[in-house]
């Protein structure tokens, strides 16, 4: 049963230090996406990466968070530095380019607070 | 992308049919329906998706009318893990565009 990853699945840090987070898209999906909820906003999206380009991350805060997608098999979100605005759970997500279907495959999250 | 509005709560009890509606007015020629469900402290999971007309699967129904500017997603007989919030999303495809997520539809099933 093929799943998305995710780690750490949690995460305590202080206030002004670097946070990265972890993803493994299931093997063969080249659509990745991030998202973020919180209670206030909900399921935010972050940023987008397609055959580990970024398409699309207008949803991030430039000065402090960076997505990376180093290989096919590995996706990261950075925080520098980290603020308590940033607690939250972040998801993974994968998807089949070209694929129809709505279905993401979403990953267990990272649950994140900064203190 | 088309906005979606759905409740944003329900409640029900063990047994019976849930029915959740979504107005989505500003559909587009080439956007799908899609549903999702999320557990508490886990990710959305994929129920079911449908272009029009009506769609059945192992955990639920769409069913959408012809003009496609609502659908609604019908649970059968609901149990207590059956409590989750339930989303609605209208566009392409996820190998295709972005998807919206709004604040989805909080059912809770009691016994």
């Amino acid at each position: 049963d093929a799943r998305v990853t995710q780690t750490p699945r949690h995460k305590v840090t202080e206030m002004g230090q670097e946070v990265t987070m972890r993803c493994q898209p299931i093997l063969g999906h080249n659509t990745v996406f991030w998202y973020r909820q919180t209670m206030m906003q909900g399921l935010e999206l972050l940023a987008y990466f397609r055959n580990r380009a970024p398409l699309d991350d207008s949803g991030m805060p430039k000065d402090r968070f960076s997505a990376e997608m180093p290989d096919a098999t590995l996706a990261t979100l950075k925080i520098q530095p980290s603020e308590p605005r940033d607690s939250a759970v972040y998801f993974c997500a994968s998807a089949r380019n070209g694929d129809p279907s709505y279905e993401q495959y979403f990953g267990p999250g990272t649950r994140l607070t900064v203190t | 992308l088309a906005k979606t509005t759905q409740p944003i709560s329900m409640d029900s009890y063990e047994g019976q049919e849930v029915n959740i509606t979504c107005s989505h007015n500003n559909i587009a020629t080439n956007d799908y329906i899609t549903w999702y469900q999320q557990f508490p402290s886990q990710g959305p999971r994929f129920i079911i998706q449908g272009y029009k007309t009506k769609v059945t699967n192992e955990v639920a129904s769409l069913f959408i009318p012809a003009d496609r500017k609502s659908s609604t997603l019908s649970l059968p007989r609901v149990s207590l893990s059956d409590t989750a919030v339930y989303y609605c999303l209208v566009g392409r495809g996820a190998g295709y565009s972005t998807l919206t997520f709004g604040k989805g539809t909080m059912l809770l099933v009691s016994p």
